[in-house]
């Protein structure tokens, strides 16, 4: 049982344009919400995380959207570079130091 | 910043043969570390949660007697998967989160590719 979804495997963008990646989960004990970027033959690198008390956070070129209503979270890269390019993972906790609950991964490919 | 040592980072070995991974926090403590397989394509599945000075909780369907894991200080946790064949051939990632028990950040080490002839 999937409790964390990325149901696009790929997602293709311009160099410039907005990138946005989306993440549903089912699990309602969820509180806690982090993107990871992974490059191939390298461990996922932290980007972005957002807690359940907001909706929104933002660094930089990265803002995290959560809709709690919908158990949907989405990651915003504006504007998006070629370096961006890799595997964005989801990943979702309940309180706790309990382990982190990954999705499938979405691959960002940056056309320049 | 925070950083997370795996090694090594390639193994290819025989069917039969036992390998160790290293994950080692290199400017924090550690009392959590986790192991995560990664297949082709897929997520990264948790194997096990190692802590520090205790045994190890293992996922359902995980055989702790085939992935042992030994968390013997708080900086490093190894995973060794006895006698391998190849089916055990994967990308297996650790990660470790610092002492104070907080989820942010969680850190990862590079991976290793174990691949079993």
């Amino acid at each position: 049982d999937q409790q964390v979804k990325q149901n696009s495997p790929s997602l293709s963008v311009q160099e410039g344009r907005i990138s946005i990646l989306n993440c549903d989960y089912t699990n309602s004990m969820f509180d806690y919400f982090l993107w990871y970027k992974k490059y191939p033959a390298e461990g996922p690198t932290f980007l972005i995380s957002i807690s359940s008390i907001k909706d929104k956070n933002e660094d930089g070129r990265f803002t995290v959207f959560l809709n709690k209503s919908a158990k949907h979270l989405s990651l915003h890269i504006v504007p998006s570079q070629p370096g961006d390019s890799a595997v964005y993972f989801c990943a979702a906790t309940p309180p706790g130091n309990t382990p982190l609950v990954f999705g499938k991964g979405t691959r960002l490919s940056v056309i320049a | 910043g925070a950083v997370v040592s795996q090694h090594p980072s390639w193994v290819i070995c025989k069917s039969g043969t036992s390998v160790k991974i290293e994950c080692r926090s290199l400017d924090f403590q550690a009392t959590t570390m986790f192991w995560y397989r990664q297949f082709p394509k897929q997520s990264l599945m948790l194997m096990a949660t190692s802590n520090e000075g205790s045994k190890a909780t293992y996922e359902q369907g995980v055989e702790k007697d085939k992935f042992l894991i030994n968390h013997a200080s708080l900086t490093l946790s190894t995973l060794t998967v006895t006698s391998a064949h190849p089916e055990d051939s994967s990308f297996y990632i650790c990660s470790a989160r610092p002492r104070s028990g907080m989820v942010e950040p969680q850190h990862f080490g590079d991976g290793t590719r174990l691949s079993i002839l």
